[in-house]
């Protein structure tokens, strides 16, 4: 069964870049079957979807972050990753990555784009 | 892209059903049948309740139940257990360059 676990510092400083890891376990990055994604929560805030990435390294990104949000997959440790540049207070949340299932035809990959496993979450707090 | 609109609260007596409205436009839940519901505890991992405006992952309950109608998506919880009690969110696939937008969420009070 597919089990997903972040991992990062906790506490980040304002204009510098935040990030963390996923590592899945009970299932490959290669496969075709997932994407890759990240989603948060600022403290009393509603869910906010961040981006994903498939094991190729096709990647969407919200919109609202595109400018400072980086993805990358690391198939020799199965792990996959997210760097968020130039953060303030507004990037506090409770980061969680997930994963969403796809389907590949003969020449195109598809992304259902809903989160079927999630990571327990790690809460990232920017404060100098 | 705005946010998808849900009601902040909602409240139940155990057995009754509610329904959870999620309204969003023509160019997210109008377009898309790519609409989901999670099930969130404070402090937990969000919990996948419907995909695919009606589908039931293998293991959720069928007294959860997803629809859609125009704009407007919605969760129905029939038979309300106290262990339902928990904030809820929709999603919806809002086309190549938005993607994926959530709803403000909901707080399900089992009174």
């Amino acid at each position: 069964q597919l089990q997903l676990q972040e991992s990062g510092p906790g506490l980040v400083k304002p204009s510098d870049t935040l990030s963390l890891s996923c590592t899945v376990s009970g299932g490959s990055l290669n496969s075709t079957s997932y994407y890759w994604g990240w989603i948060r929560q600022p403290p009393g805030k509603g869910l906010e979807w961040i981006g994903n990435i498939f094991y190729t390294g096709r990647t969407d990104y919200n919109p609202s972050l595109k400018s400072r949000v980086t993805m990358f997959v690391d198939t020799s440790k199965n792990l996959f990753s997210l760097r968020l540049s130039s953060v303030t207070a507004g990037d506090t949340a409770v980061y969680y990555c997930a994963t969403s299932p796809g389907y590949c035809s003969r020449t195109t990959c598809y992304n259902l784009y809903y989160m079927d496993v999630w990571g327990k979450g790690t809460t990232v707090t920017v404060s100098s | 892209q705005s946010a998808l609109t849900q009601p902040a609260s909602v409240s139940g007596s155990p057995g009754q059903s509610i329904t959870i409205s999620c309204t969003g436009t023509s160019s997210d839940i109008g377009s898309y049948n790519q609409v989901s519901w999670y099930q969130h505890y404070p402090g937990k991992a969000p919990k996948l309740m419907i995909y695919e405006v009606t589908q039931r992952p293998s293991g959720v309950s069928n007294r959860f139940s997803g629809s859609k109608s125009g704009n407007t998506a919605s969760l129905t919880i029939s038979g309300l257990q106290a262990e339902d009690e928990a904030d809820y969110y929709c999603c919806s696939y809002a086309g190549y360059n938005t993607f994926v937008i959530f709803g403000g969420g909901t707080r399900l009070t089992v009174l």
